[in-house]
């Protein structure tokens, strides 16, 4: 089975230009979650979907970052505009299931640098 | 509110030495409870969970873990540590029920293995 797929897998840009990562969850997977992994720290939640519905964007800096998931398949994250401190690798997981005890499957994430 | 605490940032083993790592969780009652492990330029990768009944959990690449309620830890085992162990290790608390579904991660530890 495909696991989840991401693009691109490193950005550049610089503070206050715009960017936008893309996630194609597992097949099947009503669930996609989008984290941020600042280095030297644990994956931290940005926002998660049930299907097309956000379920959870209460870490989501919503001055700045947008998520979408059209048709409850594939997601975009946006930052519009950068800082530094959003340098980061940007992590998309998908589950069959919103509750906890569903496994997340991992995607290999989006390093983004922020100049 | 939920927290996780893995004390150690960096350990170093020898290839066949036993490895420990530790984790430690903070949250009203007993949470899911999940060790993932991350390589460079990869994902996350689920090594094991526990949800209930027999407190000893095995998992993926030899690894176990062992709840203790009484020390609300969770520590990663593993007998024997082979050269492709080296990575970095992430516990996560996720809560039960009340539609609370976020997973909560720990820092992480970075495991290097001496030949």
């Amino acid at each position: 089975e495909a696991g989840v797929a991401q693009s691109p897998r490193y950005k550049i840009i610089e503070k206050r230009q715009s960017v936008a990562f893309w996630c194609n969850p597992i097949s099947g997977h009503a669930t996609l979650y989008w984290y941020q992994q600042i280095l030297g720290q644990g994956p931290k939640l940005l926002i998660q979907f049930q299907n097309n519905g956000v379920v959870d964007d209460s870490q989501l800096p919503k001055d700045r970052f947008s998520a979408e998931r059209l048709k409850g398949v594939d997601s975009t994250l946006k930052i519009q505009p950068a800082k530094l401190e959003d340098s980061a690798v940007y992590l998309c997981a998908s589950s069959s299931g919103q509750g906890s005890y569903n496994e997340q499957f991992f995607g290999p994430g989006t390093r983004l640098t922020v100049l | 509110a939920q927290s996780v605490t893995q004390p150690d940032i960096h350990i170093t083993v020898s290839e066949g030495a036993s490895l420990e790592l530790r984790c430690n969780y903070s949250y009203g009652a007993t949470p899911y409870l999940f060790w993932y492990v991350q390589s460079p330029g990869q994902g996350l990768q689920l090594l094991l969970k526990y949800f209930s009944g027999d407190t000893l959990v095995q998992g993926i690449k030899g690894f176990e873990a062992e709840f203790k309620r009484s020390q609300s830890s969770f520590n990663l085992r593993k007998p024997s540590v082979h050269w492709s162990d080296a990575a970095e290790y992430f516990c996560a608390v996720g809560a039960r029920g009340g539609g609370y579904n976020k997973l909560i991660f720990g820092a992480g530890t970075r495991l290097a293995v001496h030949p």
